[in-house]
């Protein structure tokens, strides 16, 4: 069952912000919302997490609503390396399986 | 940090070998690591979960016996595909952790063909 909802694609010019937006209405109280992204032939790379509160780090923002059903994942100045497919996962903390969904195939437009 | 390399990066072998793939936590010691498998054009499938020194647990529809997992470290587990056959072709891609609250770090996955 797929737990969180994403656009299947999105375009970004480079240089501008990217915000990936995830739909998680049936979230629970203790799930943590994960994003990682996928560049073509790789691994997947972990990006950010969050419970409640807004998080940033060196790579992204994370953004989630007061109600938790949702989050946008900010990427602050895209650039052509950021092209990949972005996953928001939902999971607790000590829960052993990361259940990747279909994501968002993001393309960085030159 | 949270560096996971994995062995080798792709493999192509005959039909009815067997394949042993590699994962290592290069900086830190994984107490966790989970074997994935993902198809072209399809998302990761979780196949296994092992912690170190003990059995793996498979997700339903994972034959255990053909995807022989050893974790017998806290650096290293390996996956080894037994008797694989073309339908075994795929991406394997494995990934650790060193306590259950923090992020999975995935290798760079192994591409396996099987003629």
């Amino acid at each position: 069952d797929a737990k969180t909802t994403q656009p299947t694609s999105m375009d970004c010019a480079e240089g501008r912000a990217a915000n990936l937006p995830c739909n998680h209405s049936t979230i629970s109280g203790n799930e943590y919302v994960y994003w990682y992204r996928q560049i073509h032939s790789q691994g997947p790379q972990y990006i950010i997490h969050g419970l409640k509160n807004n998080e940033t780090n060196e790579m992204a923002s994370l953004i989630i609503t007061e109600d938790r059903k949702s989050s946008t994942l900010i990427l602050p100045h895209a650039t052509l390396r950021d092209t990949a497919v972005y996953y928001c996962i939902l999971t607790n903390f000590g829960n052993e399986k990361l259940t990747f969904g279909t994501g968002t195939r993001l393309t960085i437009i030159p | 940090g949270a560096v996971v390399s994995q062995h080798p990066s792709w493999v192509i072998c005959k039909s009815g070998t067997s394949v042993k793939i590699e994962c290592r936590s290069l900086d830190f010691q994984a107490t966790t690591m989970f074997w994935y498998r993902q198809f072209p054009k399809q998302s990761l499938m979780l196949m296994a979960t092992s912690n170190e020194g003990s059995k793996a647990t498979y997700e339903q529809g994972v034959e255990k016996d053909k995807f022989l997992i050893n974790h017998a470290s806290l650096t290293l587990s390996t996956l080894t595909v037994t008797s694989a056959h073309p339908e075994d072709s795929s991406f394997y891609i494995c990934s650790a952790r060193d306590q259950s609250n923090q992020p999975q770090h995935f290798g760079d996955g192994t591409r396996l063909s099987i003629l």
